[in-house]
């Protein structure tokens, strides 16, 4: 039973463009939402986080966005740097302050010059 | 400052062998959480620690268990090992009250 689902395993996206990572959650008492990057031979590294009481949340170039009615939320990040290339995971948790996190499978993020 | 320290990076046992993984969390964290992370999936919780009291524990056998010490640092120990078993397996530490979780760079197992 996938609570978290990312349905895209990979993206190519050109330097410059936006970069949208898709995430997908059915369990209805996930109440935060984090997102992390993953570099090969290193643990994952948290990126950005959204509450379920907001709709948006921003931090440089990544913003984060939460559909509860669709159970979805989404990972934006403007201008894409090729150092944005890596394994990008969806996680979430029941409560704020839960260190239970649930995640998705991950979606490989490649950034082209 | 140092961030979460595991040991050892690699190694690798054989079917039936009992492992333990050690992390040292971010000084000032007091809990700890460890993962699984198979192959092309996302990490699995195993179990959190926080003030050396098991607070959570994910679908795991009883095969899988952990402890964690006064200074705040965890072992996770795997008896019989099975092949399925192979993985990276990751702890993080936290602030207790906040999600974000602070990964270290894994283990890695390899069971043959």
């Amino acid at each position: 039973d996938q609570q978290v689902k990312q349905n895209s395993p990979s993206l190519s996206v050109q330097e410059g463009r936006i970069s949208i990572l898709n995430c997908d959650y059915t369990n209805s008492m996930f109440d935060y939402f984090l997102w992390y990057k993953k570099y090969p031979a290193e643990g994952p590294t948290f990126l950005i986080s959204i509450s379920s009481i907001k709709d948006k949340n921003e931090d440089g170039r990544f913003t984060v966005f939460l559909n509860k009615s669709a159970k979805h939320l989404s990972l934006h990040i403007v201008p894409s740097q090729p150092g944005d290339s890596a394994v990008y995971f969806c996680a979430a948790s029941d409560a704020w302050g839960a260190q239970k996190l649930v995640f998705g499978q991950g979606t490989r993020l490649t950034i082209n010059p | 400052d140092a961030g979460v320290t595991q040991s050892p990076t690699h190694l690798i046992k054989t079917r039936g062998q009992q492992v333990t993984l050690r992390c040292s969390p971010i000084s000032g964290h007091k809990s700890v959480s460890w993962y699984q992370q198979v192959l092309g999936q996302g990490p699995q919780f195993i179990f959190q620690y926080y003030e050396k009291e098991e607070r959570g524990r994910g679908n795991f056998p009883d095969r899988f268990s952990a402890r964690q010490f006064p200074n705040y640092s965890s072992e996770l120990n795997v008896n019989a090992l099975l092949l399925g078993d192979s993985a990276l397996y990751l702890c993080a530490s936290s602030t207790q009250g906040i999600s974000e979780a602070f990964f270290g760079q894994g283990t890695r197992l390899t069971v043959v």
